[in-house]
């Protein structure tokens, strides 16, 4: 139980474009999931936390107008990264939490995300 | 503001080798601690966590106690196997705020 799911799994665009970022809970309902982006040989860092139905905190730093973050569902959330730019390159994990199953945050897989 | 701090990999040991991955932190308060491991192409998964002073977390073999005196959370295990290769992360958050603080991983590669 307690699977979380990403789409894509890694994704290729052009500069100037935009790309959306799913994920899913699959088993579960997930009130509150989490963005991160981790550089290569870094930690994760947390981007925003998203609580369904209601807009996302984003964390110091990072742009939400380029960032957009949708938790429309309990089980679904999208991250939008627009007008992508090489330096948006990375690597991008989401997380998900639900009150009855603790303080634990599950995880998804990661999308890796080029930009040209 | 909150910080881990984790020994910096990669790490490689022979199979049945003693690990210990050290890892301290700077929080105020009482923060829980956690261990995460990411297998090869999946995502993070829960391996072990301590939410006060003193207590030991443990699985699969491997086991961190949670001091405060020293704020570590050090992470053991006494017989390493092949499929123990993974990158491992410790983390915490702060009572009461379920926003996790990453330290930067450490890799392991456990040789036969």
């Amino acid at each position: 139980g307690a699977v979380v799911s990403q789409h894509p799994s890694w994704v290729i665009c052009k500069s100037g474009t935009s790309v959306k970022i799913e994920c899913r809970s699959l088993d579960f309902q997930a009130t509150t999931m989490f963005w991160y982006r981790q550089f290569p040989k870094q930690s994760l860092m947390l981007m925003a936390t998203s609580n369904e139905g209601s807009k996302a905190t984003y964390e110091q730093g990072v742009e939400k107008d380029k960032f957009l973050i949708n938790h429309a569902s309990l089980t679904l959330s999208t991250l939008t990264v627009t007008s992508a730019h090489p330096e948006d390159s990375s690597f991008y994990i989401c997380s998900a939490r639900v009150w009855d199953l603790g303080d634990t945050q599950y995880f998804g897989p990661g999308t890796r995300l080029t930009v040209l | 503001g909150n910080s881990v701090t984790q020994m910096e990999g990669p790490v490689t040991l022979s199979e049945e080798a003693f690990l210990t991955i050290n890892c301290t932190y700077t929080a105020t308060g009482y923060p829980s601690l956690f261990w995460y491991v990411q297998y090869p192409g999946e995502g993070l998964q829960l391996l072990l966590k301590a939410t006060k002073a003193d207590d030991k977390g443990s699985n699969k073999g491997f086991e961190a106690t949670y001091r405060k005196e020293t704020t570590s959370f050090h992470l053991e295990k006494g017989s390493v196997q092949v499929s123990d290769s993974a990158v491992y992360f410790c983390a915490l958050s702060p009572r009461g705020n379920e926003k996790l603080t990453f330290g930067t991983g450490t890799r392991l590669t456990i040789i036969p």
